[in-house]
């Protein structure tokens, strides 16, 4: 139990140019999910909360209107990351939290995004 | 302020050769302890979860315990698909949000 897809896995796209990364629990309802950020040998970094029906919420420094979260449903959350420039290529992980509403987290495999 | 503190940085190991790492944490009231590994180019996948002080979890060659400063994994006899990230994470005091410590990289040499 407690899976969560991420798609696609990766992405290269120009400058410019918008992306869409799918983040989907797929064997429970996620009422909360969470957009990382990973750069190499580092640890995760925490962007954003997403709170099914309602606005994410943001970690200090991270543009609103850059990444733009949806969690339309239980078990689908969006990341957009928008007018993509090459210093937001990194690996962009999601996570969910288990249908036993524990702390526990539940991470997807991740999105390696590179942008020319 | 809540903070996770992992230790070493990166540790490597002969195969066989058993050894412990640490997480030492400071949160008011701890509501979770987690471990993670995370191979390169993957995402964080979940170990264990710790809740009080004298817990142990195992699972194969790794076990898990906590006390109320620190969690250790142990890794018993480890062969080189053990190699990976180790992750360890508290929930931050708004519950939602988890405190990552920076890891430990583990690398097993047959």
């Amino acid at each position: 139990g407690a899976v969560v897809s991420q798609h696609p896995s990766r992405v290269i796209c120009k400058s410019g140019t918008s992306v869409k990364i799918e983040c989907r629990s797929l064997d429970f309802q996620a009422t909360t999910m969470f957009w990382y950020r990973q750069f190499p040998k580092q640890s995760l970094m925490l962007m954003a909360t997403s709170n099914e029906g309602s606005k994410a919420t943001y970690e200090q420094g991270v543009e609103k209107d850059k990444f733009l979260i949806n969690h339309a449903s239980l078990t689908l959350s969006t990341l957009t990351v928008t007018s993509a420039h090459p210093e937001d290529s990194s690996f962009y992980i999601c996570s969910a939290r288990g249908g036993t509403e524990g702390p526990e987290q539940f991470f997807g495999p991740g999105t390696r995004l590179t942008v020319l | 302020e809540d903070q996770v503190t992992q230790s070493p940085e990166a540790l490597r190991l002969q195969e066989g050769e058993s050894s412990s790492l640490n997480c030492s944490y400071t949160v008011s009231g701890l509501r979770g302890l987690f471990w993670y590994r995370q191979d390169p180019g993957k995402g964080p996948e979940f170990l264990f979860t710790l809740y009080s002080a004298g817990e142990e979890k195992e699972k194969e060659r790794l076990k898990a315990t906590l006390t109320k400063k620190e969690s250790f994994l142990h890794i018993t006899a480890p062969k080189p698909e053990d190699s990976a990230t180790y992750l360890c994470a508290v929930p931050g005091s708004g519950y939602n949000k988890l405190i990552f410590g920076a890891g430990t990289r583990l690398a097993v040499h047959p």
